[in-house]
């Protein structure tokens, strides 16, 4: 039972065009909301969170949006940028700590230059 | 370096045998957590520790594995009788517990079991 999706394997965007990446979860109990970026051969990055209070999260050039009665959240990357090239986890926790994160399958985003 | 280091980065064994993975998180980081990755999934939560204390962990911890933490500085990760189905990316990360950030994850220790 996959408690967060990510529906989308792979996504490719112009550079300097807006990136959505999207994330769905089932588990209602999920109060807090992370991104993080992976790049080949190294851990994942902590990009970008989201408490469940808020609907709205902006660091930058990223954004996380939270929809909870759609239990959906969606990352903007924008301007996007050849860097920006990883896969992209969104991950959850139900303890408002991120005690214990419980991951999407990821979504490859390739930013052409 | 500030770094959470895990090592060794790979390790390949034979079936049956016992493996030990160690990771050191950054200093101030009193939280622990070990995930496992396998290809084309995202990383599964195994067990964390808060300073020494275990004091969570996963179903998908069989008894094979055991981690430590001994002191809450680094930590060790244990898989005995090797099977197959324990190939994946083990990744370690450290948290700081009042901290708004997320975990700081290493480079993972890369185990394929033959």
């Amino acid at each position: 039972d996959q408690q967060v999706k990510q529906n989308s394997p792979s996504l490719s965007v112009q550079e300097g065009r807006i990136s959505i990446l999207n994330c769905d979860y089932t588990n209602s109990m999920f109060d807090y909301f992370l991104w993080y970026k992976k790049y080949p051969a190294e851990g994942p990055t902590f990009l970008i969170s989201i408490s469940s209070i808020k609907d709205k999260n902006e660091d930058g050039r990223f954004t996380v949006f939270l929809n909870k009665s759609a239990k959906h959240l969606s990352l903007h990357i924008v301007p996007s940028q050849p860097g920006d090239s990883a896969v992209y986890f969104c991950a959850a926790s139900a303890d408002g700590s991120a005690r214990q994160l419980t991951f999407g399958s990821g979504t490859q985003l390739t930013v052409l230059p | 370096d500030t770094g959470v280091s895990q090592n060794p980065r790979h390790k390949i064994t034979k079936r049956g045998q016992n493996v030990t993975f160690r990771c050191d998180p950054i200093s101030e980081h009193n939280r622990l957590y070990w995930y496992r990755q396998t290809l084309g999934q995202g990383p599964e939560f195994l067990t964390y520790f808060q300073n020494e204390a275990q004091l969570e962990k996963s179903r998908l911890l069989s008894d094979r594995f055991s981690a430590e933490r001994p002191k809450g500085s680094f930590s060790t990760l244990e898989i005995q009788r090797t099977e197959q189905g324990d190939s994946a990316m083990y990744l370690c990360a450290s948290h700081y517990l009042q901290g708004i950030r997320g975990y700081t994850f290493g480079s993972g220790t890369r185990l394929t079991v033959v």
